[in-house]
């Protein structure tokens, strides 16, 4: 099985700032990778496709990169709305695991 | 427009059986598979496995083979969960979530269900 893993485990970070947080496949996985956002006592939303492909409506200040075992969500300019916690999951074959998770705090 | 719309919370106790529903609307059931995925209070994402909502076939993750269920009422255009036996560290809410592809390769789940607690106590 393919495992993720996603640093850091939290961020405190103020408004205006970008933050980037990282996700290492233990394998290739050929950028079938998502971003989901999920704030306190919400559903996750998709924010990013294939790696780096926004999902509609998904402001431009988000951007995914990456290629092989190593990706990146970033963020620019850091709005009140953006905090909550952000999951990377991969899509190369079954088990499709999450990784562990990035809570983004207001400092 | 595409909803997920779960049932509501449950509360059950251990060595009873939950079965959770995820109606679909909005779009073509059958053409897209349905993913399961856990949440335990304050904890991350599980993913817990899938069904072919076309050809009715499950894939169960490994923490997930024995006692978890998934099943299909294509009629109404609805997926299942059923929990039984459970126990204490089933107590989660559980998301149902679209399989959308794009290109036929690439993979993500575009929609969601609001969730379904479960809540497991004596």
């Amino acid at each position: 099985d393919i495992q993720m893993t996603q640093s850091p485990a939290s961020l405190s970070v103020s408004v205006g700032e970008t933050v980037t947080i990282t996700c290492r496949a233990s394998e290739n996985i050929y950028s079938n990778l998502a971003w989901y956002q999920q704030k306190q006592g919400k559903s996750p939303q998709l924010l990013v496709y294939a790696a780096t492909n926004l999902a509609d409506g998904v402001p431009s200040r988000f951007s995914g990169s990456g290629s092989g075992t190593q990706y990146s969500l970033k963020i620019n300019s850091l709005q009140s709305e953006d905090f909550g916690s952000y999951y990377c999951q991969h899509f190369w074959g079954t088990p499709y695991t999450f990784g562990g998770g990035t809570k983004l705090e207001i400092k | 427009q595409i909803q997920l719309v779960q049932s509501g919370p449950e509360l059950k106790k251990p060595g009873e059986t939950v079965k959770i529903s995820c109606k679909a609307s909005g779009y073509t059931f059958t053409n897209y598979g349905m993913n399961w995925v856990k949440q335990a209070p304050g904890k991350g994402l599980k993913w817990m496995g899938w069904i072919n909502t076309y050809t009715g076939e499950p894939t169960y993750a490994d923490d997930f083979k024995g006692r978890f269920v998934f099943s299909l009422e294509t009629s109404a255009s609805t997926a299942y969960l059923q929990i039984s036996n459970l126990k204490n560290e089933d107590m989660a809410t559980y998301f149902c979530a679209r399989l959308w592809d794009y290109d036929a390769y690439y993979f993500a789940m575009d929609y969601w269900g609001q969730g379904t607690s479960v809540t497991v106590s004596s």
